[in-house]
């Protein structure tokens, strides 16, 4: 079945570490978000990119970072100066309009 | 894109219509509405869209206004499955834009 894949699904990481988490899909979409999740909130857009190589900074890019190297991978990097970074992570990708999200990576700052 | 307003919460009992509101009052001529449920600890779930035409799937039922101020979103019969937050998002369909989330309505069906 087509669909996005996002691993690992709990992470732990100490401070002042980078950590990478993975997004796939073989959904043969062109468009691939990233969105953060705070408990009891809603979701906000850290990046996002419509085509291989190229991405944009949503509303809150700072202390991350991405890329786009193949069509099926949008992999997001977690770094130090991220002042705030234990939430849930979604990932996403579209076509025509129409989001299919994965199931997310709980990140924890320990 | 347009900005959205859905009540906080609501309780539907088990087998009943959920109807959930949504206001879009400054919603544009080209943008879309469209309905995205997230249950607990999971990515969020498509439902349904449209842009003034009523629209119905084997999940939802999508009713949009006249004048595209409003629409409600209709679970025919809920189930305790259904207990989720809906997301209610206007967006037009275009290359570069992005779903905007707000809050949301937190629906809880009881049996």
């Amino acid at each position: 079945d087509g669909g996005i894949t996002q691993s690992p699904k709990y992470l732990f990481r100490k401070e002042g570490q980078n950590v990478t988490l993975s997004c796939e899909q073989n959904l043969n979409h062109d468009a691939m978000y990233w969105y953060r999740q705070d408990p009891g909130q809603g979701l906000r857009l850290i990046y996002y990119s419509q085509i291989v190589n190229d991405f944009q900074k949503g509303d809150i890019a700072e202390g991350y970072s991405v890329s786009r190297e193949k069509k099926e991978s949008f992999p997001l990097t977690v770094t130090s100066a991220q002042k705030n970074p234990t939430a849930f992570y979604l990932c996403a990708s579209s076509i025509g309009g129409v989001y299919t999200f994965g199931s997310g990576t709980r990140l924890t700052v320990v | 894109d347009a900005k959205t307003t859905q009540p906080t919460s609501m309780d539907c009992a088990e087998g009943r219509a959920a109807n959930l509101p949504c206001n879009h009052s400054t919603i544009s001529g080209n943008e879309y509405v469209y309905w995205y449920r997230q249950i607990h600890s999971q990515g969020p779930q498509y439902i349904i869209h449209g842009l003034k035409n009523n629209e119905t799937n084997e999940m939802a039922s999508l009713i949009i206004t006249e004048d595209r101020k409003s629409s409600t979103l209709i679970l025919p019969h809920a189930t305790l499955r259904d207990t989720a937050v809906y997301y209610c998002i206007v967006r037009a369909l275009a290359y570069g834009n992005k779903l905007v989330f707000g809050a949301g309505t937190i629906l809880r069906v009881k049996s």
